[in-house]
């Protein structure tokens, strides 16, 4: 079946350093693959998403490319800051009867120190 | 219309009573999704409605859960019988049916947190 594994947390990071958050999928056909972001207290926000191979999603200075050879879709971000600190989960659109149900990680929290 | 909501945001109950719990999504957005989430996991998959017809239900969804949407609108979740295996974050999200650059994206409500004592 279609699953999604992500890099165990938590990550720590001084501010301005370099991220990166690793996220493997396993699916049948093309899905189309996501990432979401949980700050404290809030619900969750897609942060970006990709929907063929090769595609680069980006926001907020994140980024994350679509490997179809890897089945891979890492989480990337050059200079994080506090205001990062959150869960961030990679899912998939699974294809299941037709019916576009998301497939999450577990999720990877972040926190980010001055 | 600002997005999905969720009502409560939170529900605080005794093992054995029943709670119920409504969502509002995005008001042009036929698709209608049922998550809950338990600490330290991501979202799991309970059940999907288009329009007013619930098409798929997930195994999670035993027979002390039931999740309606009577008019195509706004969608109940109820949980008979509460257990606190039960305690979790029930989240509600919505999509749109019309392709366009939306299409394939879920948005989320903030969802209702359920304790069960």
């Amino acid at each position: 079946g279609n699953s999604v594994t992500q890099m165990e947390g938590p990550v720590t990071l001084s501010e301005e350093a370099f991220l990166t958050i690793n996220c493997t999928y396993t699916a049948t056909g093309y899905p189309s693959l996501f990432w979401y972001v949980q700050y404290p207290g809030e619900g969750l926000q897609l942060l970006l998403k990709a929907t063929k191979a090769d595609d680069k999603g980006s926001n907020k200075g994140f980024e994350a490319t679509y490997r179809k050879e890897t089945t891979s879709f890492h989480l990337e971000k050059g200079s994080v800051q506090v205001s990062d600190s959150a869960v961030y989960f990679c899912a998939l659109i699974g294809f299941s009867g037709g019916y576009n149900k998301l497939i999450f990680g577990a999720g990877t929290r972040l926190a980010v120190h001055p | 219309d600002t997005g999905v909501s969720q009502d409560p945001r939170h529900k605080i109950t005794k093992r054995g009573q029943n709670v119920t719990f409504r969502c509002d999504p995005i008001s042009e957005h036929n698709r209608l999704y049922w998550y809950r989430q338990t600490l330290g996991q991501g979202p799991e998959f309970l059940t999907y409605f288009q329009n007013e017809a619930q098409l798929e239900k997930s195994r999670l969804l035993s027979d002390r859960f039931s999740a309606e949407r009577p008019k195509g609108s706004f969608s109940t979740l109820e949980i008979q019988r509460t257990e606190q295996g039960d305690s979790a974050m029930y989240l509600c999200a919505s999509s749109p049916t019309s392709p366009g650059s939306s299409y394939n994206e879920q948005f989320f409500g903030p969802g209702t947190r359920l304790t069960v004592l």
